[in-house]
């Protein structure tokens, strides 16, 4: 079973940079189509799509954070990352890595969802 | 605030049947598929409904989901107490070209 996990600071000074890793268990990251997707949730609040990413480098990114956010990804290590610059105390949140998978129907429809995610991890932004 | 309007509670006794609604618009739900996720208390979010209304292998058919133009549904039948949870809708936005989730309704069962 493919599995997701996300590494990185817990803790990190406003105004500096939040980076996390997501590591994937097997060789899956350039072994399909999929792609890799970093979402956020405030303590006691809603999910939030923060970008996604596929193997060949093409990324998505929300409108809203566009600005601060860069998303890479490094296939020889099946890892995919985040950036995410000038944080405040808005930025705290459980940070989830999760892959978006895709196929397409008979009828050639596309159809997207996350349907793997790590565990979360917890960035607090604080002095 | 939410571009997919969920209630931000439901409520139901065990055995019974509970609905939760998405509501949203056309450049979202009217034109792409909606995705539902659970997420039990102090977990990842779990998916739930894929594509309206299919059902990843493991989850009960306890739980369906239905669309229709701008507005989807999630029912859960047979209510358990393991169903107590938060539930989310979430869709690709083709204005946004981005994702964009609901709110989120937690599920009491009394």
């Amino acid at each position: 079973q493919l599995q997701l996990q996300e590494s990185g600071p817990g803790l990190v000074k406003p105004s500096e940079t939040l980076s996390l890793t997501c590591s994937v268990s097997a060789d899956a990251i350039s072994g399909s189509d999929s792609y890799w997707g970093w979402l956020r949730q405030p303590p006691g609040k809603g999910l939030e799509w923060i970008g996604s990413i596929h193997y060949t480098g093409r990324t998505f990114y929300s409108p809203s954070l566009k600005s601060r956010v860069t998303l890479s990804v490094d296939t020889s290590q099946n890892q995919f990352s985040l950036r995410l610059t000038s944080v405040t105390a808005a930025d705290t949140a459980v940070y989830y890595c999760a892959r978006r998978w895709n196929y397409y129907d008979d009828s050639g429809n596309p159809h997207w969802y996350f349907d793997l995610w790590g565990r979360g991890t917890l960035v607090t932004v604080s002095s | 605030q939410s571009v997919l309007t969920q209630p931000p509670s439901a409520s139901g006794t065990p055995g019974q049947r509970v609905t939760i609604s998405c509501s949203g618009g056309s450049s979202n739900l009217g034109s792409n598929n909606v995705n539902w996720y659970q997420q039990l208390p102090g977990t990842a979010p779990k998916l739930l409904i894929y594509s309206n209304d299919q059902r990843p292998s493991g989850v009960p058919d306890r739980f369906s989901g239905s669309e229709s133009g701008t507005s989807a549904s999630l029912a859960i039948s047979g209510l358990q107490s393991e169903d107590e949870a938060d539930y989310y809708c979430a869709a690709w936005d083709d204005s946004l070209n981005g994702w964009i989730f609901g709110g989120g309704t937690k599920l009491t069962v009394l």
